[in-house]
């Protein structure tokens, strides 16, 4: 199985300040028939998961424009340019170039 | 507006079975793959597996803690699908969601707990 690390585990910011999130693979995700199959969701406590970001980079459109994703190969990042207080939460980045889908372990958010 | 909703979870004992629903709306269900994952408490998300649609064969496949004890269907013509779940363990203990193609929508989630 493709094994997902994301970093941080724990993230605090200051409302305002940007924050990143890195996701890194053991394999490419680079799918053979071509595409990058890389999602990042977003997760409220007792809510079930919400995509913000596919194939890497394409903003969901109910997504605020302070997100972006962005990465190739191996590596990705998440970025939020300035953090609001409805940010917190916990995000996962996903795989689902290999079988089977593969969850990194979450970073959790906080308001600072 | 595209919907999924996620029904049958509750409390059961250890060898026993359980079947779970997800009633979908506002999409073309038979044209799509729905796909379950679960999520232990306190843990990170895990795919269960997904069904294909009939024009790509329909069949299921599963995630290895699963595979043989977990059974996805489909009825098309209700637009719903079924997590068949056997032998249940106290590690299959989670919330059960179900999604579409893309997983950009997903369900609230059922709560499934095996014990004694």
């Amino acid at each position: 199985d493709v094994l997902m690390t994301q970093s941080p585990l724990y993230l605090p910011v200051t409302p305002g300040q940007p924050a990143s999130i890195s996701c890194s693979s053991n394999e490419t995700l680079l799918y053979s028939g071509g595409g990058v199959y890389l999602t990042w969701f977003h997760q409220r406590p007792g809510q079930s998961p919400r995509r913000l970001i596919y194939k890497v980079s394409n903003r969901d459109s109910g997504a605020p424009d302070r997100f972006s994703g962005s990465g190739s190969d191996t590596f990705f990042t998440l970025k939020i340019s300035r953090v609001e207080a409805e940010d917190v939460g916990i995000y996962y980045c996903m795989q689902a170039t290999h079988s089977p889908i593969t969850f990194g372990q979450g970073t959790r958010l906080d308001i600072k | 507006e595209v919907q999924l909703v996620e029904s049958g979870g509750g409390l059961v004992q250890p060898g026993r079975s359980l079947r779970l629903s997800c009633r979908t709306s506002g999409f073309s269900f038979a044209d799509s793959a729905p796909t379950w994952f679960r999520q232990g408490p306190g843990k990170t998300l895990e795919w269960v597996g997904f069904i294909r649609s009939a024009a790509y064969g329909g069949a299921a496949h599963y995630g290895a803690s699963v595979r043989d004890r977990f059974t996805i269907s489909r009825d098309d013509s209700k637009g719903i699908a079924y997590l068949q779940m056997d032998n249940l363990k106290v590690e299959d203990t989670a919330m059960y969601f179900c999604t579409r193609n893309g997983f950009d929508i997903w369900g609230q989630g059922t709560m499934v707990t095996v014990s004694s």
